[in-house]
C-alpha cells in the first residue's frame, strides 16, 4: 500500500514570498489534514477535510494560509505572502473517514524555510 | 478544550531496561487514545491506539500502553529498550467535537534517547 505522498520535501524561500505545497493521501482515505510541526513542538492542525469539504480550519490564519481539496484527493496547501515563523514542517495526513477511530497517516513532510 | 500534556522533554534510559514515557490527558467525554513516534527527518508512524476494552494495549515494535481512567494518563511502556528505539514519541487524543467531527490534539512529544 502507497503512503502519504508529499512535495517538496525541502523549500527556502525569502520572506513575502508565495509558496505551495502537495499531497497525495493515501488511496481511499477520506479525512485529509494538515499540520504544522514548529521544531520542539507537536504538530498543530492548519486544516481538516472530509473528502473535499473542510470541517476544521479553526488555527489556519486564513490571511496568508489557503488550502484546497477540490476533487476530493490530492490537496494543495498554500501560504501567501510567507513570514519567517512560518518555518516549520508542513506534514499531510490521512485516514480512512470520519466516525471511524482509526489512526491517521503521515506523509514525510515538507521542510519550510523562510529567510 | 481537549488537551493532552508530556511531562518530560526528554528521557534517557539504558539499552536492554525498561523504558516509560508520561502521558497525561485532559478531555470531557471518552477519549481515544495514540501513541506516534516520529524518527529524524520522517513523517509521524502510528504505534498503538486506544478506543475500548482492555486498559493495556500492545502496538508496534514491542511497545504497549496502559490507559489508566482515574490518572487520565496513558504511559508508553516497552520492557526492554533498544538503541534503535530512540527518537520523538508523541501522545494525541482524539474526541468528537461539537461539528460532528473527531478532533486531534497532540503533545508536545518526549524524547527518547536509548544509551548503548
Amino acid at each position: 500500500e502507497a503512503g502519504v505522498a508529499q512535495s517538496p520535501r525541502y523549500k527556502i524561500i525569502e520572506k513575502r514570498q508565495s509558496v505551495a505545497f502537495w499531497c497525495n493521501p493515501i488511496s481511499g482515505h477520506a479525512t485529509l489534514y494538515w499540520y504544522q510541526q514548529i521544531l520542539g513542538q507537536g504538530p498543530k492542525l492548519l486544516i481538516q477535510f472530509q473528502n473535499n469539504g473542510v470541517v476544521d480550519d479553526s488555527q489556519l490564519p486564513k490571511d496568508r494560509f489557503s488550502a484546497e481539496r477540490l476533487k476530493g484527493v490530492d490537496s494543495t496547501l498554500k501560504i501567501q505572502p510567507a513570514k519567517l515563523e512560518d518555518s516549520a514542517v508542513y506534514l499531510c495526513a490521512s485516514s480512512l473517514k470520519q466516525g471511524t477511530y482509526t489512526e491517521a497517516f503521515f506523509g514525510q513532510g515538507t521542510r519550510l524555510t523562510v529567510v | 478544550a481537549q488537551s493532552v500534556a508530556q511531562p518530560e522533554d526528554q528521557v534517557n534510559v539504558a539499552e536492554g531496561n525498561p523504558l516509560t514515557v508520561k502521558c497525561t490527558y485532559s478531555v470531557s467525554g471518552n477519549p481515544y487514545l495514540f501513541w506516534y513516534v516520529q524518527y529524524p527527518n520522517r513523517g509521524l508512524q502510528f504505534l498503538l491506539k486506544y478506543i475500548t476494552g482492555d486498559n493495556l494495549v500492545k502496538g508496534s515494535y514491542g511497545f504497549e500502553a496502559e490507559f489508566n481512567k482515574s490518572q487520565t494518563s496513558f504511559h508508553l511502556k516497552k520492557p526492554s529498550a533498544l538503541v534503535s528505539d530512540s527518537a520523538l514519541y508523541f501522545c494525541a487524543v482524539r474526541v468528537p467535537s461539537s461539528g460532528g467531527y473527531q478532533k486531534v490534539t497532540f503533545g508536545t512529544g518526549t524524547k527518547l534517547q536509548v544509551i548503548p
